[in-house]
C-alpha cells in the first residue's frame, strides 16, 4: 500500500530533551516536506527537500532541521525542544511530476513540550 | 506571494442544513491548484477535491460540492443536508506551479465546522 509514514504518532517530553520525528514514504516520490498545525494558524510548511541532499528552508524553520539521506526518509530533528514547538506535525510527499500537485500526507505526529 | 482567506473560524448548524465554507485565493500565477482537506477529530488530513486553474467547472459528489470562481478569486465548498459526521476542521490549500518549489501548498487556517443533532 502506497502511504507515508510517521513516528511516533505521540509524543511527550521535556524542554531541552533532543528527538527526532522520522517520517518515510514508500511511493519513490522525490518531493518531501515538513507543516506544522496550530490553533487557527493552520497548516504552515517548515522545511523541504526537492531530492536526496536537497533541502531548504520553508515559512517557519526555526529550532528545526532536517536530513534527506535517503530518497525514502525524511527525518525532523529537534535538537533542543521548546513548549512552543508543541504542535501537530505533518509530512508530506509527491512525485517530480504530477498532474494535479497533489501531496501524500502522513497521519500526523502530536508532540507535546512541557 | 500566495494567499488562502478562510474568513470563516466556526460555524455550527444543525443537522440537515446546508452550509458553505468560503475559500478566498490570492496568486499571480497563472497555472496553480487549489485543494479542500477534511481533518476530522482523529486528526489526519483527508484529500476531498483538487482543481486547476484552467478547469472553472463546478463540482459535485454526493452531499458536498465545489464552486470555483477564478473571477473572484474564491473556491468555496457547500455540504448539503449536512450532518453529525460532517464535524471537522476544513482546510483550503493553493498549490503554485513552480519547479524551485515543486508546487508547496498554502493553506488558509480552517474552518471549524460542527454540526449538531
Amino acid at each position: 500500500e502506497a502511504q507515508v509514514t510517521q513516528n511516533p504518532r505521540y509524543l511527550i517530553t521535556v524542554t531541552g530533551k533532543k528527538l527526532t520525528v522520522t517520517c518515510s514514504q514508500n511511493m519513490n516520490h522525490e518531493y518531501m516536506s515538513w507543516y506544522r498545525q496550530d490553533p487557527g494558524l493552520g497548516l504552515r510548511q517548515i522545511y523541504y527537500s526537492m531530492n536526496v541532499e536537497v533541502t531548504d528552508k520553508g515559512d517557519v524553520p526555526e529550532g528545526y532541521k532536517v536530513s534527506r539521506k535517503e530518497k525514502r526518509n525524511f527525518p525532523l530533528i529537534l535538537e533542543s525542544p521548546s513548549p512552543n514547538q508543541t504542535s501537530l506535525y505533518f509530512c508530506a510527499s509527491r512525485p517530480r511530476w504530477s498532474s494535479y500537485n497533489e501531496q501524500f500526507f502522513g497521519p500526523g505526529t502530536r508532540l507535546t513540550v512541557l | 506571494a500566495q494567499k488562502v482567506t478562510q474568513a470563516q473560524t466556526e460555524i455550527s448548524v444543525v443537522e440537515k442544513e446546508d452550509v458553505t465554507l468560503d475559500c478566498v485565493y490570492e496568486t499571480r500565477d497563472t497555472t496553480y491548484y487549489l485543494f479542500w482537506y477534511k481533518q476530522p477529530p482523529s486528526g489526519e488530513l483527508v484529500f476531498l477535491i483538487r482543481r486547476n486553474s484552467f478547469d472553472e467547472q463546478n463540482e459535485i459528489s454526493g452531499r458536498y460540492s465545489w464552486n470555483f470562481q477564478k473571477s473572484t478569486s474564491s473556491f468555496n465548498f457547500t455540504i448539503t443536508a449536512s450532518q453529525v459526521v460532517d464535524s471537522a476542521v476544513y482546510f483550503c490549500a493553493l498549490s503554485d506551479d513552480r519547479g524551485s518549489t515543486l508546487g508547496r501548498l498554502y493553506f488558509g487556517r480552517g474552518t471549524q465546522l460542527t454540526v449538531w443533532p
